[in-house]
């Protein structure tokens, strides 16, 4: 079990170019979820994959983002014409779902995105 | 939608016993974790209640009051790498995704 592992740890990019990160989950786990992190708060959900189907959008994701967990393993995050208001700590953690609802999510370090 | 409360900051000395609160307002929840996040790292999972009552492991221990809507996470014999925010989340909808409160930054000092 080598955990949840995030791809680039710091990306700084100037306002109104595309940015992808990467998420390679723990092997196992069926479910992977992203959540941004904002300075001082706590993580907002995102999105959600069951194995290669993403299941549930939240509406914090504008048509800008973009997710895609292809072969239901690693997953990336797209985030098109970047804007000032995407710099946050992105973060992706992975579950093993159906098996009951105490299942903690594990989360990779993140990665921390800077829009200049 | 849902409403999580944590203090922002605490502040308890090394080998003391400190208690944080987590108060909510929600239609509905499958359970209730507790993360430990130290600056520039992942969450990672310290505890989960779903019953009401106590749930202990090692020095931590968190309970959990539906009724009260109330939750708290008791740290034990503090040490100095106890500094770090404490997030109180609760799962459910889709996916049993996480609704987190603010955190409440825990400062452990000598």
């Amino acid at each position: 079990d080598t955990g949840v592992s995030q791809d680039p740890r710091h990306k700084i990019t100037k306002r109104g170019q595309n940015v992808t990160f990467r998420c390679d989950p723990i092997s196992e786990h069926n479910r992977l979820y992203w959540y941004r992190q904002t300075l001082g708060q706590g993580p907002e959900f995102l999105t959600y994959f069951q194995n290669e189907a993403q299941l549930e959008k939240s509406r914090l994701l504008s048509d800008r983002f973009s997710a895609e967990r292809p072969k239901g393993s690693f997953s990336t995050l797209e985030i098109q014409r970047t804007e000032q208001g995407d710099s946050a700590m992105y973060l992706c953690a992975s579950s093993l779902g159906g098996r009951g609802d105490g299942q903690p999510q594990h989360f990779g370090d993140g990665t921390r995105l800077s829009i200049l | 939608g849902q409403n999580i409360d944590q203090p922002t900051e605490m502040t308890a000395t090394e080998g003391a016993i400190v208690q944080i609160n987590c108060t909510y307002q929600t239609s509905g929840f499958n359970g209730l974790f507790w993360y430990q996040q130290h600056a520039g790292e992942a969450p990672t999972f310290l505890s989960y209640n779903v019953l009401d009552g106590l749930e202990e492991k090692g020095r931590f221990s968190s309970f959990l009051s539906r009724s009260k809507g109330y939750s708290y996470l008791l740290l034990k014999e503090l040490q100095m790498k106890d500094s770090a925010s404490y997030l109180c989340a609760l799962s459910g909808g889709g996916g049993n995704k996480l609704t987190f409160g603010t955190g409440t930054q825990l400062k452990v000092e000598l």
